[in-house]
């Protein structure tokens, strides 16, 4: 069966410092795989996307950028945390061939940034 | 940009009543899906609805599409306290390459 992971679960992290979120997929190969951002009491929105080792398309500009290294890896990353970067990100798969079956979402990572 | 939005905001219901919440969208979909999402947690699937069909069911869980209108509805029945979360339409545009839009969601609180 597939599952999916996402860690960690909480960061704190202070304005100016490093993110790395890290998402793994297990038990099915070729993923499209998804980061989204959700602020507190409000809707998700899509922030990254990938249909295949090193192919990311981004949905907004932004503070953050992302990078498959690995079929089942998917990797949300900063240099230098804002603010406004503080959320909950959710990282999801789908099997690939473009939106026709329902997502798998991870736990997700609550991040605060000080 | 946000496609999929749900009315109303936040619904509070007894235990076996019915909770009815809508989405509404902007453009041309290639299907619509349905969301679960528990408080501090990921979402979960719960139906996927094509452009080209009306209703599908899955046990207590009826989702209706109307295209004409850009407007799918979610209905539980005989509703339960575990049904407490926040629920989510996300939206597949035709034209785009399979992402999801969401909507900021319906709170529904189920009261024993």
């Amino acid at each position: 069966s597939q599952t999916i992971h996402q860690w960690p679960a909480t960061l704190v992290q202070p304005v100016g410092s490093p993110l790395s979120l890290e998402c793994t997929v297990e038990g099915t190969s070729n993923p499209n795989l998804y980061w989204y951002r959700q602020a507190a009491g409000r809707g998700l929105q899509l922030l990254f996307y990938s249909v295949g080792i090193g192919q990311i398309s981004s949905e907004v500009p932004q503070n953050l950028s992302a990078s498959r290294p690995q079929d089942r890896q998917f990797i949300l990353s900063s240099k230098k945390l804002l603010l406004s970067d503080s959320g909950f990100y959710l990282c999801a798969w789908s099997a690939g061939g473009g939106g026709h079956y329902g997502y798998t979402f991870g736990s997700g990572t609550r991040l605060t940034v000080v | 940009s946000q496609q999929g939005e749900e009315d109303p905001q936040a619904l509070s219901i007894q235990e076996g009543e019915n909770a009815t919440m809508n989405c509404s969208y902007k453009t041309s979909i290639n299907n619509l899906q349905w969301y679960r999402q528990n408080s501090g947690r990921g979402l979960v699937h719960l139906i996927l609805i094509r452009s080209n069909e009306r209703e599908k069911h899955s046990g207590r869980l009826r989702v209706t599409l109307d295209t004409s209108k850009k407007s799918s509805s979610l209905l539980i029945t005989a509703s339960r306290a575990a049904d407490t979360a926040s629920y989510f339409c996300g939206v597949r545009e035709a034209d785009s390459w399979g992402k999801l839009q969401f909507g900021a969601g319906t709170q529904v609180v189920v009261t024993p």
